[in-house]
């Protein structure tokens, strides 16, 4: 099993840009999330899915958007970047609610 | 509202020295913790949850829902021990887990 992947691993973007991250977890899990970490800050929750078609904001959503058009993939959108995105990004999936998560290897994004 | 809070951002200790993280949490229902590692660089790892009860790596967790705390203890610290450490709280009906700012933990040798 590959658990979670997430792709690309690195991008530089220049502000106006938009750029799509793809996450895919082969465990069959329900949920889905998307993180930003940022330092001094944790990790903040992006937008989170429930189930294929489903999506909900999270703590930190404006700027973003996401599609879970198949139960494997959780897709986070940026549609203009902004600076203020430079961030890394985790994706993670989980079983049930609020169960232990897992995490995939980060995409490093940058925004100029 | 569901809070996680981790005092220390940073933590510094000798090799062989006790450690202990600090987490304390703000919830309405029955809380399930978790304690994540993040090497250097790397994907968030579990390393344990209360309801294991179990000691990975030589760390332990004790849920003290009187004091609502989830500190995490390891005796003895080992340099490979370095890493950002964060506190996750979950449970009832979230869908999500709430996670602490973390704490880096440096051990020096």
């Amino acid at each position: 099993n590959a658990g979670v992947t997430q792709t690309p691993k690195f991008r530089v973007l220049k502000t106006g840009q938009s750029m799509t991250l793809l996450c895919a977890q082969d465990m069959n899990h329900e949920y889905m999330y998307w993180y930003r970490q940022d330092p001094g800050m944790g990790l903040r929750l992006i937008h989170y899915s429930v189930g294929e078609g489903t999506t909900a904001k999270g703590e930190v959503p404006d700027g973003y958007n996401v599609s879970r058009l198949k139960k494997q993939n959780f897709l986070l959108g940026l549609e203009s970047a902004a600076p203020s995105q430079t961030s890394v990004y985790f994706c993670a999936s989980s079983w049930q609610r609020g169960d232990e998560q897992y995490f995939g290897p980060g995409t490093r994004l940058t925004v100029t | 509202a569901q809070r996680v809070t981790q005092p220390e951002k940073l933590l510094s200790v000798f090799k062989g020295a006790p450690v202990e993280l600090k987490c304390n949490y703000s919830y309405s229902g029955s809380p399930e913790l978790f304690w994540y590692v993040q090497y250097s660089r790397q994907r968030l790892q579990l390393l344990l949850r209360h309801i294991s009860r179990e000691s990975i790596k030589g760390f332990t967790a004790d849920l003290n829902k009187g004091e609502t705390s989830f500190h995490l203890k390891k005796p003895f610290a080992q340099e490979e021990d370095s890493a950002m450490y964060y506190c996750a709280l979950g449970g009832g009906s979230n869908y999500k887990l709430t996670f602490g700012k973390g704490t880096l933990l440096t051990v020096n040798p």
